[in-house]
Protein backbone atom coordinates (compact mmCIF):
# COMPACT_ATOMS: atom_id res chain seq x y z
CA UNK A 1 0.00 0.00 0.00
CA UNK A 2 0.88 3.98 -0.41
CA UNK A 3 1.29 4.39 3.56
CA UNK A 4 1.66 2.56 7.00
CA UNK A 5 -1.74 0.55 8.05
CA UNK A 6 -2.52 -0.51 11.11
CA UNK A 7 -5.35 -2.73 12.07
CA UNK A 8 -7.64 -3.43 13.76
CA UNK A 9 -8.33 0.46 13.72
CA UNK A 10 -10.58 0.42 16.93
CA UNK A 11 -9.87 -2.25 20.12
CA UNK A 12 -11.79 -3.00 23.21
CA UNK A 13 -10.87 -5.17 25.59
CA UNK A 14 -11.79 -6.22 28.98
CA UNK A 15 -9.34 -5.43 32.17
CA UNK A 16 -7.28 -8.48 31.88
CA UNK A 17 -7.37 -9.84 28.64
CA UNK A 18 -4.36 -9.60 25.91
CA UNK A 19 -4.30 -8.11 22.49
CA UNK A 20 -2.52 -7.55 19.43
CA UNK A 21 -2.05 -4.64 17.42
CA UNK A 22 -0.44 -5.13 13.49
CA UNK A 23 1.59 -2.62 11.93
CA UNK A 24 2.13 -3.03 8.07
CA UNK A 25 4.82 -0.89 6.95
CA UNK A 26 5.64 1.11 3.81
CA UNK A 27 7.67 -1.32 1.40
CA UNK A 28 11.05 -1.30 1.90
CA UNK A 29 10.93 1.20 5.31
CA UNK A 30 13.53 -0.26 7.94
CA UNK A 31 13.18 1.79 10.58
CA UNK A 32 10.03 1.18 12.66
CA UNK A 33 8.66 2.97 15.33
CA UNK A 34 5.94 2.27 18.10
CA UNK A 35 4.39 5.59 19.81
CA UNK A 36 1.34 5.08 22.55
CA UNK A 37 -0.89 8.60 22.52
CA UNK A 38 -2.80 9.00 25.63
CA UNK A 39 -5.75 11.24 25.68
CA UNK A 40 -4.85 14.76 25.32
CA UNK A 41 -1.00 13.99 25.06
CA UNK A 42 1.74 14.16 22.74
CA UNK A 43 2.79 10.34 21.31
CA UNK A 44 5.34 8.90 23.85
CA UNK A 45 8.25 6.52 22.42
CA UNK A 46 7.59 2.81 23.00
CA UNK A 47 10.01 0.81 20.75
CA UNK A 48 12.30 1.19 17.80
CA UNK A 49 13.24 -1.85 15.24
CA UNK A 50 15.68 -1.69 12.53
CA UNK A 51 14.63 -4.38 10.51
CA UNK A 52 14.23 -7.19 12.53
CA UNK A 53 16.34 -5.94 15.38
CA UNK A 54 14.77 -4.69 18.38
CA UNK A 55 17.48 -1.53 19.15
CA UNK A 56 15.52 0.24 21.79
CA UNK A 57 13.01 -0.84 23.97
CA UNK A 58 13.26 2.22 26.55
CA UNK A 59 9.87 3.02 26.69
CA UNK A 60 7.92 0.00 27.19
CA UNK A 61 5.70 0.80 30.20
CA UNK A 62 5.79 -2.93 31.71
CA UNK A 63 6.85 -5.77 31.16
CA UNK A 64 3.36 -7.03 29.74
CA UNK A 65 4.34 -4.85 26.50
CA UNK A 66 6.28 -6.91 23.69
CA UNK A 67 6.68 -6.00 20.56
CA UNK A 68 8.22 -8.04 17.42
CA UNK A 69 9.00 -8.00 14.06
CA UNK A 70 10.32 -11.23 12.95
CA UNK A 71 11.13 -10.90 9.01
CA UNK A 72 11.92 -7.05 9.35
CA UNK A 73 8.50 -6.03 7.75
CA UNK A 74 5.21 -6.54 9.96
CA UNK A 75 5.42 -5.46 13.30
CA UNK A 76 3.12 -6.43 16.04
CA UNK A 77 2.96 -5.53 19.55
CA UNK A 78 1.54 -7.11 21.80
CA UNK A 79 -0.23 -5.86 26.20
CA UNK A 80 -0.68 -8.87 28.46
CA UNK A 81 -3.55 -8.52 30.63
CA UNK A 82 -4.15 -5.17 29.81
CA UNK A 83 -5.12 -2.68 32.17
CA UNK A 84 -7.49 0.61 32.12
CA UNK A 85 -4.44 3.14 31.89
CA UNK A 86 -3.27 1.17 28.33
CA UNK A 87 -6.05 2.69 26.85
CA UNK A 88 -4.74 4.96 24.37
CA UNK A 89 -3.66 5.05 21.01
CA UNK A 90 -0.72 3.23 19.45
CA UNK A 91 0.67 4.82 16.81
CA UNK A 92 3.37 3.08 14.28
CA UNK A 93 5.69 5.23 12.04
CA UNK A 94 8.18 3.90 9.09
CA UNK A 95 11.00 5.26 7.65
CA UNK A 96 13.41 4.64 5.05
CA UNK A 97 17.58 5.10 4.68
CA UNK A 98 18.55 8.33 4.76
CA UNK A 99 17.22 11.81 5.80
CA UNK A 100 13.43 11.12 4.94
CA UNK A 101 10.59 11.74 7.41
CA UNK A 102 8.92 9.40 9.51
CA UNK A 103 5.14 8.66 7.79
CA UNK A 104 3.11 7.54 10.34
CA UNK A 105 -0.16 5.06 10.56
CA UNK A 106 -3.47 6.33 11.43
CA UNK A 107 -3.45 4.40 14.64
CA UNK A 108 -4.64 1.73 16.92
CA UNK A 109 -7.37 3.44 19.43
CA UNK A 110 -7.55 0.60 22.61
CA UNK A 111 -9.90 0.82 25.19
CA UNK A 112 -9.47 -1.25 28.11
CA UNK A 113 -13.02 -1.35 29.82
CA UNK B 1 18.65 14.91 27.21
CA UNK B 2 15.95 16.15 24.46
CA UNK B 3 12.88 17.78 25.39
CA UNK B 4 10.41 20.53 24.09
CA UNK B 5 7.95 22.32 25.84
CA UNK B 6 5.00 23.58 24.31
CA UNK B 7 4.01 26.76 25.64
CA UNK B 8 0.13 26.48 25.19
CA UNK B 9 -2.45 23.82 25.14
CA UNK B 10 -5.04 25.82 23.50
CA UNK B 11 -5.03 28.65 20.99
CA UNK B 12 -8.11 30.02 19.74
CA UNK B 13 -7.77 32.56 16.72
CA UNK B 14 -10.16 34.02 14.39
CA UNK B 15 -9.84 33.08 10.77
CA UNK B 16 -8.52 35.30 8.76
CA UNK B 17 -5.78 36.30 12.00
CA UNK B 18 -2.10 35.48 12.30
CA UNK B 19 -1.69 31.85 14.56
CA UNK B 20 1.31 32.21 16.20
CA UNK B 21 2.10 27.99 18.12
CA UNK B 22 5.35 28.46 20.71
CA UNK B 23 7.57 26.02 21.39
CA UNK B 24 11.01 26.04 23.44
CA UNK B 25 13.29 23.25 23.62
CA UNK B 26 15.90 21.78 25.21
CA UNK B 27 19.18 19.50 23.63
CA UNK B 28 22.52 19.11 24.31
CA UNK B 29 23.26 19.21 20.62
CA UNK B 30 22.37 21.08 17.58
CA UNK B 31 18.83 19.69 17.40
CA UNK B 32 16.63 18.48 14.43
CA UNK B 33 13.12 19.91 15.19
CA UNK B 34 9.85 19.17 13.36
CA UNK B 35 6.27 20.41 13.59
CA UNK B 36 3.83 17.74 13.33
CA UNK B 37 -0.18 18.30 12.29
CA UNK B 38 -2.94 15.95 13.79
CA UNK B 39 -6.49 16.30 12.29
CA UNK B 40 -9.11 14.08 14.51
CA UNK B 41 -9.24 10.73 13.23
CA UNK B 42 -6.27 10.96 11.09
CA UNK B 43 -2.45 10.48 10.94
CA UNK B 44 0.35 12.83 12.16
CA UNK B 45 1.21 14.97 9.13
CA UNK B 46 4.61 16.69 9.04
CA UNK B 47 4.65 20.34 8.48
CA UNK B 48 8.05 21.22 8.60
CA UNK B 49 11.41 20.12 9.79
CA UNK B 50 14.77 22.04 10.50
CA UNK B 51 18.00 20.65 10.83
CA UNK B 52 20.62 23.61 10.42
CA UNK B 53 20.49 24.48 7.23
CA UNK B 54 18.07 28.30 7.31
CA UNK B 55 16.93 28.99 10.81
CA UNK B 56 13.57 30.20 8.74
CA UNK B 57 11.60 27.08 7.76
CA UNK B 58 8.87 26.86 5.20
CA UNK B 59 6.23 24.48 5.23
CA UNK B 60 3.49 23.08 3.89
CA UNK B 61 0.17 25.10 3.82
CA UNK B 62 1.50 28.49 4.62
CA UNK B 63 3.40 27.91 8.05
CA UNK B 64 6.52 28.32 8.52
CA UNK B 65 9.14 28.22 11.93
CA UNK B 66 12.15 30.13 12.86
CA UNK B 67 14.81 28.51 14.68
CA UNK B 68 16.39 30.64 17.53
CA UNK B 69 19.36 29.37 19.10
CA UNK B 70 19.62 32.02 21.95
CA UNK B 71 16.00 31.64 22.99
CA UNK B 72 15.99 28.17 22.28
CA UNK B 73 12.66 28.70 20.87
CA UNK B 74 11.33 26.93 17.73
CA UNK B 75 7.52 28.94 17.28
CA UNK B 76 5.16 27.95 14.39
CA UNK B 77 3.32 30.92 12.64
CA UNK B 78 0.87 31.51 9.56
CA UNK B 79 -0.31 35.05 8.33
CA UNK B 80 -3.57 33.86 8.39
CA UNK B 81 -5.69 31.38 9.63
CA UNK B 82 -7.95 28.99 7.83
CA UNK B 83 -10.98 26.96 9.22
CA UNK B 84 -9.28 23.84 8.17
CA UNK B 85 -6.51 25.09 9.92
CA UNK B 86 -7.97 23.69 12.84
CA UNK B 87 -5.92 20.80 14.54
CA UNK B 88 -3.79 19.63 17.45
CA UNK B 89 -0.28 20.82 16.11
CA UNK B 90 2.67 18.99 18.05
CA UNK B 91 6.63 20.48 18.37
CA UNK B 92 9.25 17.71 18.22
CA UNK B 93 12.89 16.95 18.95
CA UNK B 94 14.97 14.29 17.41
CA UNK B 95 16.89 12.48 19.68
CA UNK B 96 19.60 9.77 19.02
CA UNK B 97 20.83 8.52 16.08
CA UNK B 98 17.97 6.64 14.56
CA UNK B 99 15.99 9.31 14.91
CA UNK B 100 13.91 8.81 17.65
CA UNK B 101 11.26 11.40 18.01
CA UNK B 102 10.18 13.46 21.58
CA UNK B 103 6.69 15.02 20.98
CA UNK B 104 5.60 17.88 23.47
CA UNK B 105 2.43 17.94 24.85
CA UNK B 106 0.68 19.60 22.01
CA UNK B 107 -1.60 22.25 20.89
CA UNK B 108 -4.76 22.44 19.70
CA UNK B 109 -5.19 25.41 17.13
CA UNK B 110 -9.41 26.31 16.80
CA UNK B 111 -10.03 29.12 14.52
CA UNK B 112 -13.24 30.85 14.43
CA UNK B 113 -15.41 32.20 11.69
Amino acid sequence: GAGVSQSPRYKVAKRGQDVALRCDPISGHVSLFWYQQALGQGPEFLTYFQNEAQLDKSGLPSDRFFAERPEGSVSTLKIQRTQQEDSAVYLCATLSRGDSPLHFGNGTRLTVT
Amino acid sequence: AQSVTQLDSHVSVSEGTPVLLRCNYSSSYSPSLFWYVQHPNKGLQLLLKYTSAATLVKGINGFEAEFKKSETSFHLTKPSAHMSDAAEYFCVVSGGGYNKLIFGAGTRLAVHP
